[in-house]
């Protein structure tokens, strides 16, 4: 499975736009990218998936180049709310196949 | 949307004692289930891949006969914990995906306590 890398941690403040990249450098042609958002002591919960070029829906739009080496999730307008461990992945859409988790992305949103 | 529930969402147990965690897919049935573990600050670890009808796939470092995984319908699967001791305490999330969707879906997990 592609590995992923994403920075560490990112802080905004409300009414921001946030983009949070990660790169996949070795995506297989079967692959999708997925982004899952987790606050503390919950399941993760599932943001948005795409292939390529771009997605968008009612929470956040999904970037991503010809080559499908990198991705980038668009949060528009973040509120407090927002503050929460977001994870990129990868992995094809077969139902036994298990999404494997990197260190994800905290963000902070301040008031 | 599909909906994955866990039962119980938080549990303290005595050293020694085992512990079942079960995983529910309520709306949809799922042939595989997913079982993760997660430690404060961290991120999720895949455990294992709970099949219907047969046996489970553990990863690399997961004891199968500590964590007994049972997947006996095509919307249950059960963790239970072994004889449990302090290092197991943890946040256990199980996931699965509908044959009919891409996403795939997570259980709000488990916090088990050993004490």
């Amino acid at each position: 499975l592609a590995k992923t890398t994403q920075p560490v941690s990112m802080d905004s403040y409300e009414g921001q736009e946030v983009n949070i990249t990660c790169s996949h450098n070795n995506i297989a042609t079967n692959d999708y990218i997925t982004w899952y958002q987790q606050f503390p002591s919950q399941g993760p919960r599932f943001i948005i998936q795409g292939y390529k070029t771009k997605v968008t829906n009612e929470v956040a739009s999904l970037f991503i180049p010809a080559d499908r080496k990198s991705s980038t999730l668009s949060l528009p307008r973040v509120s407090l709310s927002d503050t929460a461990v977001y994870y990129c992945l990868v992995g094809d859409n077969q139902a036994g196949t298990a999404l494997i988790f990197g260190k994800g992305t905290t963000l902070s949103v301040s008031s | 949307g599909a909906v994955v529930s866990q039962h119980p969402s938080r549990v303290i147990c005595k050293s020694g004692t085992s512990v079942k965690i079960e995983c529910r897919s309520l709306d949809f049935q799922a042939t595989t289930m997913f079982w993760y573990r997660q430690f404060p600050k961290q991120s999720l670890m895949l455990m294992a891949t709970s099949n219907e009808g047969s046996k489970a796939t553990y990863e690399q470092g997961v004891e199968k006969d500590k964590f007994l995984i049972n997947h006996a319908s095509l919307t249950l699967s059960t963790l239970t914990v072994t004889s449990a001791h302090p290092e197991d305490s943890s946040f256990y999330i199980c996931s699965a995906r509908a044959n009919s969707r891409n996403e795939q879906f997570f259980g709000p997990g488990t916090r088990l306590t050993v004490l």
